[in-house]
């Protein structure tokens, strides 16, 4: 069956440091992956997407890495600050058929220290 | 957030009572979906709708019925609300723009005792 797996362990880092999340899938063949934000008790905001056909995503101080062959995703936050603390969700699209379906991951919650 | 919105926020209910959730949206998107998000499980879907004489049942549609009364409303509903449907419940809608980005309401909180 189709599986994501994104960290369940959170990730504490320094204000300032990189923060890498990572998304991993299996029996599944993404047309596009994309990455949410989610604050306690709010629901998930959409960050960035990245096609099948796409390497590198950027967006200010995030970068999004898709690696078909690996089946992995890679999100980075450059010069983290505590306001990214929250925990960051990966989902998956299947764009062939346009169905606008998502299967989500888990999510890996960010602490970003002062 | 405030394009989605959900009705109640937070609810309590016992064991074997009908309740409904309830989605509104401004956004003018075609497509809505209900999910159900529990600690360590990520988003599951519950139900999701194309249209508003399109309904499609998700991967954890067993116990839950839903309702789309027009494009802007969907609604959900627990048959017989038992204590394991306790989570967080999010309603969003998305566009038909081949992206399939998702935008969430704020929730919302229910217990069954």
């Amino acid at each position: 069956s189709q599986k994501i797996e994104q960290n369940s362990e959170a990730l504490n880092i320094q204000e300032g440091k990189t923060a890498t999340l990572t998304c991993n899938y299996t029996n599944y063949s993404p047309a596009y992956l994309q990455w949410y934000r989610q604050d306690p008790g709010r629901g998930p905001v959409f960050l960035l997407l990245i096609r099948e056909n796409e390497k590198e995503k950027r967006k200010e101080r995030l970068k999004v890495t898709f690696d078909t062959t690996l089946k992995q995703s890679l999100f980075h936050i450059t010069a983290s600050q505590p306001a990214d603390s929250a925990t960051y969700l990966c989902a998956l699209g299947h764009g062939s058929s346009n169905t606008g379906k998502l299967i989500f991951g888990q999510g890996t919650t960010l602490q970003v220290k002062p | 957030d405030a394009d989605v919105t959900q009705t109640p926020r937070n609810r309590i209910t016992k064991t074997g009572k009908r309740i409904m959730l309830e989605c509104s949206q401004t956004k003018g998107h075609d497509r809505m979906y209900w999910y159900r998000q529990d600690p360590g499980l990520g988003l599951r879907l519950i139900y999701y709708s194309f249209d508003v004489k399109d309904i499609n049942k998700g991967e954890i549609s067993d116990g839950y019925s839903v309702s789309r009364q027009a494009q802007a409303k969907f609604s959900l509903s627990l048959e017989s609300a038992i204590p394991n449907q306790t989570a967080l419940y999010f309603c969003a809608t998305s566009d038909e723009d081949g992206t399939g980005t998702q935008y969430f309401g704020p929730g919302t909180r229910l217990l069954v005792l």
